[in-house]
């Protein structure tokens, strides 16, 4: 069974830097077709991709915020870490962590979030 | 990048009507790869569809998806209690930012 949990701060100053972890268990982060991303969703609004590594330490961010994100993984914790810099109230939202599965199709591969973690509120303010 | 708009807004229908979620995409998306999400107040998102039309493990088969290139739907046949919810679509088929439509509400009328 996968199961992801989200751990960080809920508060943060404008200007500082989140950290956020992410837990996972039921599958390894080293076999091939996986991956472990982020998404967010302020409140009452939809959701927002941010973030993604690959079983192969690739990475993709979200070319908005790309500047300032930064993905990492633990693979003997399995531990996947987001790094956001220069928080500003507007980046208050519900953070999610999910298990991202892909679809191999002519040399490439398609990913979906198939599970996901409950989330972890932070809110920005001073 | 693909944005995705989600119509109705806010659909208000009565348990066993049938519903229907609609999903457009600026541009066609590659293979299909459109995926559905249910979110209940609270909770995390909850897969119920990916490649357009591919049930997820454990969703009733009251549930189904159809569509591609830029038109996707999600249709539940009978509605029970339990499906009143917010309902995402997500595309995964163009290169990152993988984008989400803004969400259909489904409430009981």
């Amino acid at each position: 069974q996968i199961t992801l949990k989200e751990s960080g701060p809920t508060l943060v100053k404008p200007t500082q830097t989140l950290t956020l972890t992410c837990t996972f268990s039921g599958f390894s982060l080293t076999t091939s077709g996986v991956g472990v991303g982020w998404i967010r969703q302020p409140p009452g609004k939809a959701l927002e991709w941010l973030a993604v590594i690959y079983w192969n330490d690739d990475k993709r961010y979200s070319p908005s915020l790309k500047s300032r994100l930064t993905i990492t993984q633990d693979t003997s914790k399995n531990q996947v870490v987001l790094t956001m810099t220069n928080m500003d109230p507007v980046d208050t939202a519900t953070y999610y962590c999910a298990h991202f599965r892909g679809v191999y199709d002519w040399y490439y591969y398609y990913w979906y979030m198939d599970v996901w973690g409950k989330g972890t509120t932070v809110t920005v303010s001073s | 990048e693909i944005v995705l708009t989600q119509s109705p807004g806010t659909l208000s229908l009565s348990p066993g009507e049938r519903a229907t979620l609609s999903c457009r995409a600026s541009q066609s998306v590659p293979g299909s790869y459109l995926a559905w999400y249910q979110q209940k107040p609270g909770q995390a998102p909850r897969l119920l569809m990916s490649g357009a039309s591919s049930r997820a493990t454990g969703i009733p088969d009251r549930f189904s998806g159809s569509g591609s290139g830029t038109d996707f739907t999600l249709t539940i046949s009978r509605l029970e209690p339990e499906d009143f919810a917010v309902y995402y679509c997500h595309q995964y088929g163009a290169s990152p930012p993988h984008t989400f439509g803004q969400g259909t509400k489904l409430e009981i009328k």
